[in-house]
């Protein structure tokens, strides 16, 4: 069975930037449209960001527009998600998922955290 | 944007009975596009249910998903000790978008 595996998590300084990947083994990256969904501490699933199978296309939710860049490199089966201008309302763990109805592979997620 | 409101909030229920959750979107979702996950605490989301009434790949037949237009409901017919967890709704009819989750909880 396919896997994903975010990394790239950490504090950082409102302000300031990160950059999360989400590396796939076990599975063709370029078959699928990627996702990234955040989950604030104690809160629930909100979906961020998704490419297609391409890159051609992205969508992203109205609060990280023109802060957050989602791309892919294919030929390193490899996921990205550029975020800056980080606010604390960011802080949360970030899954990377497959798909771009429904989401089937998960990562266990990374925790960034937005703090002074 | 379609809101996904899930209810109710926290279910407390018994190994053995029956669990009924509801998720009402604020407009129809195109083609009934609604999945249901399950989340265990330190866990990722788990994909039980796609387009409204299909069970992901391994999902046991006690979970099944019904409804359309607007109103969608994810049934467990007898609450397995595996099954105390968060779940949430999900519409892909138009971008994407959660509902708040509801907690099943062993009463």
């Amino acid at each position: 069975e396919g896997q994903v595996l975010e990394s790239g998590g950490g504090l950082v300084l409102p302000g300031g930037s990160l950059r999360l990947s989400c590396a796939a083994s076990g599975l063709t990256l370029s078959s699928y449209a990627m996702t990234w969904v955040r989950q604030a501490p104690g809160k629930g699933l909100e979906w961020v960001s998704t490419t297609s199978n391409s890159g051609g296309s992205t969508y992203y939710v109205d609060s990280v527009k023109g802060r957050f860049t989602i791309s892919r490199d294919n030929s390193q089966n490899t996921l990205y998600l550029q975020m800056n201008s980080l606010r604390a309302e960011d802080t949360a763990v970030y899954f990377c998922a497959t798909g771009r109805g429904y989401f089937h592979h998960w990562g266990q997620g990374t925790l960034v955290t937005v703090s002074s | 944007e379609i809101v996904l409101t899930q209810s109710p909030g926290t279910l407390s229920l018994s190994p053995g009975e029956r669990a009924t959750l509801s998720c009402r979107a604020t407009q129809s979702v195109r083609s009934n596009y609604l999945a249901w996950y399950q989340q265990k605490p330190g866990q990722a989301p788990r994909l039980l249910i796609y387009d409204a009434a299909r069970r992901a790949t391994g999902i046991p037949d006690r979970f099944s998903g019904s409804g359309s237009g607007t109103d969608f409901t994810l049934t467990i017919s007898r609450l397995e000790p595996e099954d105390f967890a968060v779940y949430y709704c999900q519409q892909y009819g138009s971008l994407w978008t959660f509902g708040q989750g509801t907690k099943v909880e062993i009463k």
